[in-house]
């Protein structure tokens, strides 16, 4: 299985402030047909999980351009530009290049 | 509007069967380009892919390796819905599980492979 692995696990933002959160995988995911499929999600207290990203930086519909992502192969990043007190939750990083799908352990924003 | 509507016992004794059905409105089960999954989240185990259910001309199923011996998950054309048994659970199998499409392309015809509906979630409670 593909381990995926979340940096940093809390992280505590001031509002209108960057946040940042790595996600690294124990291998690449780069799909057969040259394509990596790495998602992000954004859960909210008491909500199911949110797609804000997809195939690496891809944003989803509806999703605001404050959140980024990038990286390639193995490493990878969500950036949020500017935090929003609608921004607080937990985030995951989620890789569909291989079966079984895993999931990171969570990186949670919360508001300083 | 696509949605998932999440149905099923919040309490199951241990040893015997979790059921739970996701009725889907605005897709199809049968649809040839979604696969219809199940999740579940427990702070143990953060979140986990359990399997999917999906039809390309004939119906086929995946499944995690660590569920894959009391795991059935079935697909119901006539219902558009489908559901998730597991058996001889224990407490390790208390959590929030969810239903989830995983549509296989974007709004621009390109592959993407990314989970972009979820049910509510239930929690299932694993307890005598």
């Amino acid at each position: 299985d593909i381990v995926m692995t979340q940096t940093p696990l809390s992280s505590p933002v001031t509002l209108g402030q960057p946040a940042s959160i790595s996600c690294r995988s124990s291998q690449s995911l780069v799909h057969s047909d040259g394509k990596t499929y790495l998602s992000w999600l954004q859960q909210r207290p008491g909500q199911p999980p949110r797609l804000l990203i997809y195939k690496i930086s891809n944003r989803f519909s509806g999703v605001p351009d404050r959140f980024s992502g990038s990286g390639a192969g193995t490493d990878f990043t969500l950036k949020i530009s500017r935090v929003e007190a609608e921004d607080v939750g937990i985030y995951y990083c989620m890789q569909t290049t291989q079966f079984p799908r895993t999931f990171g352990q969570g990186t949670k924003v919360e508001i300083k | 509007q696509v949605q998932l509507q999440q149905s099923g016992p919040g309490l199951v004794r241990p040893s015997q069967t979790l059921s739970l059905t996701c009725a889907i409105s605005g897709d199809r089960v049968s649809s040839n380009s979604a696969a219809w999954n199940w999740i579940r989240q427990s702070p143990s185990r953060g979140l986990e892919w359990l399997g999917r259910t999906y039809y390309r001309s004939k119906w086929y199923n995946d499944y995690a390796v660590s569920v894959k011996s009391r795991i059935t998950i079935n697909p119901d054309s006539s219902k558009n819905q489908f559901s998730l048994q597991l058996n001889s659970v224990t407490p390790e199998d208390t959590a929030v599980y969810y239903c989830a499409r995983e549509g296989d392309y974007d709004n621009s015809g390109y592959n993407a492979f990314y989970f972009d509906l979820w049910g509510r979630g239930t929690l299932v409670t694993v307890s005598s």
